[in-house]
């Protein structure tokens, strides 16, 4: 299957910091990337589906202002948690979309990036 | 609103047995549906894919797909202690690349 990485896996900050989170598509393409969010013992929520050349997408109630995210190549985009919060803490995961066999648009994800936020 | 339903379980089944998971969708328009598992604290990972009506299978893993009644199931035989997660179905949300998911069923395989 596709590899997908991400760096740092895991983070701790001081509220008020910014963060920045990379996902990277190693032996493929991605024009669409997509930002998850899961806080514990709950499902995943997509935040934002990211876009190269062009703006993200962002679900309704995620803050544009307050995740901003670049999807700068073809293989990589960036997630920045802005001035981030302890609330902001949760686990982030990145997946990028490429046709598998059969032709079928299928999702790989990245091992995620653990936010704590003190 | 497009949905999938899961049954959050848990589901405990013996070391050996056949854990059968279920899955139902409500947009007709779907047309590839995904099964992920997930361990606690990793991302999810992919099992298995399947877009046509029937069964397909890998190793010890079958999706069964049934569009006329809006339902996708996993089947793993011989379950596994290492079987044990969330297993997340998902369903593509038309020509945006986006997935449609399920809410989970956590299961469990007691030794």
């Amino acid at each position: 299957g596709a590899v997908v990485s991400q760096h740092p896996s895991r983070v701790i900050c001081k509220s008020g910091t910014s963060v920045k989170i990379e996902c990277r598509s190693l032996d493929f393409q991605a024009t669409t990337m997509f930002w998850y969010r899961q806080f514990p013992k709950q499902s995943l929520m997509l935040m934002a589906t990211s876009n190269e050349g062009s703006k993200a997408t962002y679900e309704q109630g995620v803050e544009k202002d307050k995740f901003l995210i670049n999807h700068a190549s073809l293989t990589l985009s960036t997630l920045t948690v802005t001035s981030a919060h302890p609330e902001d803490s949760s686990f982030y995961i990145c997946s990028a979309p490429t046709l598998a066999s059969g032709n079928t648009d299928t999702q790989y994800f990245g091992p995620g990036t653990r936010l704590t936020v003190l | 609103q497009k949905e999938v339903e899961q049954n959050s379980g848990p589901l405990s089944v013996p070391e050996g047995a056949i854990a059968s998971l279920n899955c139902t969708y409500s947009d007709r328009g779907s047309q590839s549906f995904f099964w992920y598992r997930q361990y606690s604290g990793k991302s999810p990972e992919l099992i298995m894919s399947i877009y046509s009506n029937g069964d397909k299978e890998d190793g010890r893993f079958t999706a069964q797909l049934n569009k006329a009644s809006q339902y996708v199931s996993l089947l793993i035989r011989d379950s596994q202690p290492s079987d044990s997660a969330t297993y997340l179905c998902a369903a593509h949300a038309g020509n945006n690349r986006k997935l449609i998911w399920g809410l989970g069923t956590s299961l469990g395989v007691n030794p």
